[in-house]
């Protein structure tokens, strides 16, 4: 079954420090990638995604994310954190043989201390 | 306009009314997915639209639930005799290609069930 797991229910980190948001998942062949941010009131956003190639995807805001195939990890990383980062983060990948679904994990409450 | 517009965003429903959700996506785009997001929960799939035509519904909980786009555009998701189960947050997103690429989130419409 294909599966996406978000190890962290919570991360804290202070301000100007390096974040990581983790991920992996399961899924047969190859996985489409994605991470999105949630911030209260509002819609999901769409941070980035690996589809093939370069292994180290940049997103908007500064985020960046490492796919590795043979941790089956996806995990989302910024070098230097802001307050303005603080939101719920979602790791999501698309099903195998099926362009029309998204499984995601529970995710990650990023809190960013000034 | 320039985002996904759901309304209302807030509903409050007896037990075994019916309600209906509204979603306006982006002009243009293809693509329309609902999902449905309980508290503490990633988002799960219920429907994709590709234009007008409702290509996948294997998400929908129940035969109470039923979604239509009748003119490729705006979607309705309409939920029959509602149970308090179905207190969620549903999300409509939009993507200009077919398929769960990129996706535009809307605010959520959140039904609570009494």
């Amino acid at each position: 079954a294909q599966s996406v797991a978000q190890p962290e229910d919570q991360v804290n980190v202070a301000e100007g420090n390096p974040l990581t948001v983790k991920c992996t998942y399961s899924v047969s062949g190859n996985p489409y990638l994605f991470w999105y941010v949630q911030y209260p009131n509002r819609g999901l956003q769409f941070l980035l995604k690996y589809i093939t190639g370069d292994n180290l995807v940049k997103g908007s805001y500064g985020f960046e994310a490492e796919f590795n195939k043979s941790q089956t990890s996806f995990h989302l990383k910024k070098p230097s954190a802001l307050v303005s980062d603080s939101a719920l983060y979602f790791c999501a990948v698309r099903e195998a043989g099926n362009n029309r679904k998204l499984i995601w994990g529970l995710g990650t409450s990023l809190a960013v201390n000034p | 306009g320039a985002g996904v517009s759901q309304s209302p965003r807030y509903k409050v429903a007896k037990r075994g009314q019916d309600v209906a959700l509204r979603c306006d996506p982006i002009s243009g785009h293809v693509s329309l997915f609902w999902y449905q997001q309980a508290l503490g929960q990633g988002p799960e799939f219920l429907t994709y639209f590709q234009n007008e035509a409702q290509l996948d519904k294997s998400g929908l909980p129940s035969d109470r639930f039923f979604a239509e786009r009748p003119e490729g555009s705006v979607s309705t998701l309409k939920i029959q005799r509602t149970q308090q189960e179905d207190s969620a947050v549903y999300l409509c997103a939009s993507s200009l290609t077919t398929g769960a690429n990129v996706l535009t989130f809307g605010a959520g419409s959140r039904l609570t069930v009494l």
